[in-house]
């Protein structure tokens, strides 16, 4: 079983909906968790860590729940520049920051 | 300077050929990583340095050997490849603090022929 996994999609929607993706993680002492965003040949890039209370940044809307091992991005009022994969990661407690990365979703804004 | 800089952005190596990819940061971070990223698929974790010391190695083959000279470099020596091993390469760093995210080099685009 991988250690993170995500709905790989794609997500196909237009111009202001609203979007949710949804990412399950299998170990349990896994204690930090981040979504990132990945343009297509690009690197990943933060877009927001998720906390435990839940947390908002604009359009979006994080949610951990650790009881489910699940975690969730809301994207509001969906803009052509969200066009990108979406990639879940969870850092276990360890050695180091391990960083693992859930499958993606691929997510096309349409006009 | 919140950049993780990768050189080169593209290499393409015969399968007996010895090349390395550079990674640095000045960010302060006492954490790199190598990750792989093939075409459709996560980055998937390869080696994790602590301090400048190996702290993961993700069964790795012996054919890349990574390298960390100081706080601010990382280099992944590359001998013998195979076009399996062809694939995005992403150095990231980290601070070693507990719930702190990693940033991203661009990359090194490899083909191996």
């Amino acid at each position: 079983r991988k250690e993170v996994e995500q709905d790989p999609g794609p997500f196909n929607v237009p111009e202001g909906a609203t979007v949710a993706f949804n990412c399950t993680y299998s170990n349990s002492a896994s204690q930090s968790f981040f979504w990132y965003r990945q343009d297509c040949r690009k690197e990943p890039k933060l877009l927001m860590s998720v906390y435990s209370s839940g947390n908002e940044d604009g359009r979006f809307t994080a949610q951990l729940n650790r009881a489910s091992q699940y975690i969730s991005l809301l994207i509001r009022d969906s803009k052509l520049s969200d066009s990108a994969t979406y990639l879940c990661v969870v850092a276990p407690r360890g050695t180091g920051n391990q960083f693992y990365f859930g499958t993606g979703t691929s997510l096309t804004v349409i006009p | 300077d919140t950049e993780v800089t990768q050189t080169p952005k593209h290499l393409v190596m015969g399968m007996t050929n010895k090349k390395s990819l550079k990674c640095e940061q000045h960010m302060g971070h006492r954490a790199m990583y190598w990750y792989k990223q093939k075409a459709k698929k996560p980055p998937e974790l390869m080696f994790v340095y602590s301090y400048e010391k190996l702290s993961i190695n993700e069964s790795v083959p012996s054919r890349f050997s990574p390298e960390c000279p100081n706080s601010s470099l990382l280099n992944l020596h590359l001998h013998a490849l195979q076009p399996e091993d062809s694939a995005l390469y992403l150095c990231a760093s980290s601070p070693l603090v507990w719930g702190t995210e990693a940033f991203f080099g661009q990359g090194t685009r490899l083909t191996v022929v």
